[in-house]
């Protein structure tokens, strides 16, 4: 069965700060993978999507970035945060582009401070 | 432009019936899927619709209507373990998912 695991769980940061977040899926292979960004009590922003390695599509210009350096593995990083960074940050995968049921992993609740 | 409409919170009794709508216009249409999700929790999937009609699963179902652009989540038998926020996301022309803001759900004993 599949797995996606991201980490770390919760994580303060001083604004100025460096950020990487990972995400690993496990049990599948060549997954399409997302990062969302949720505000409290918001839908889910979509930040980057990819559908293979080193592919990296940006819905939302910001001073975030991704990276694919392998097939399941799924990075999200800043050089420095903003205080408007804050929020809860999902990865998800899903298996193909035209079933797009999306499989999330437990989050990272970022607090930039 | 795209956009998902969705109440932000609805209340209902526990045991009770309570109907979800979700209104959606975008470019293109690939299906429609629910999800729930719990405070502080990922969202975790529901139901999935791509053609007119209602899709059943236990205490859930959910309707389409492709042609009016809104979808139903029927929840039954309420329980107060369900209470939390529904999300609804429907697939573009871009198989991409756009997303509600979803409905927050209180389930009163």
């Amino acid at each position: 069965s599949q797995t996606i695991h991201q980490w770390p769980a919760t994580l303060v940061q001083p604004v100025g700060s460096p950020l990487s977040l990972e995400c690993t899926v496990e049990g599948t292979s060549n997954p399409n993978l997302y990062w969302y960004r949720q505000a409290a009590g918001r839908g889910l922003q979509l930040l980057f999507y990819s559908v293979g390695i080193g592919q990296i599509s940006s819905e939302v210009p910001q001073n975030l970035s991704a990276s694919r350096p392998q097939d399941r593995q799924f990075i999200l990083s800043s050089k420095k945060l903003l205080l408007s960074d804050s929020g809860f940050y999902l990865c998800a995968w899903s298996p193909s582009l035209e079933y797009n049921e999306q499989f999330f992993g437990p989050g990272t609740r970022l607090t930039v401070l | 432009g795209q956009n998902i409409d969705q109440p932000t919170e609805m209340t209902a009794t526990e045991g009770a019936i309570v109907q979800i709508n979700c209104t959606y216009q975008t470019s293109g249409f690939n299906g429609l899927f629910w999800y729930q999700q719990h405070a502080g929790e990922a969202p975790t999937f529901l139901s999935y619709n791509v053609l007119d009609g209602l899709e059943e699963k236990g205490r859930f179902s959910s309707f389409l209507s492709r042609s009016k652009g809104y979808s139903d989540l029927l929840l039954k038998e309420l329980q107060m373990k369900v209470s939390a926020s529904f999300l609804c996301a429907v697939t573009g022309s871009n198989y991409q998912l756009i997303w509600g803001a979803g409905t927050k759900l209180i389930i009163k004993p």
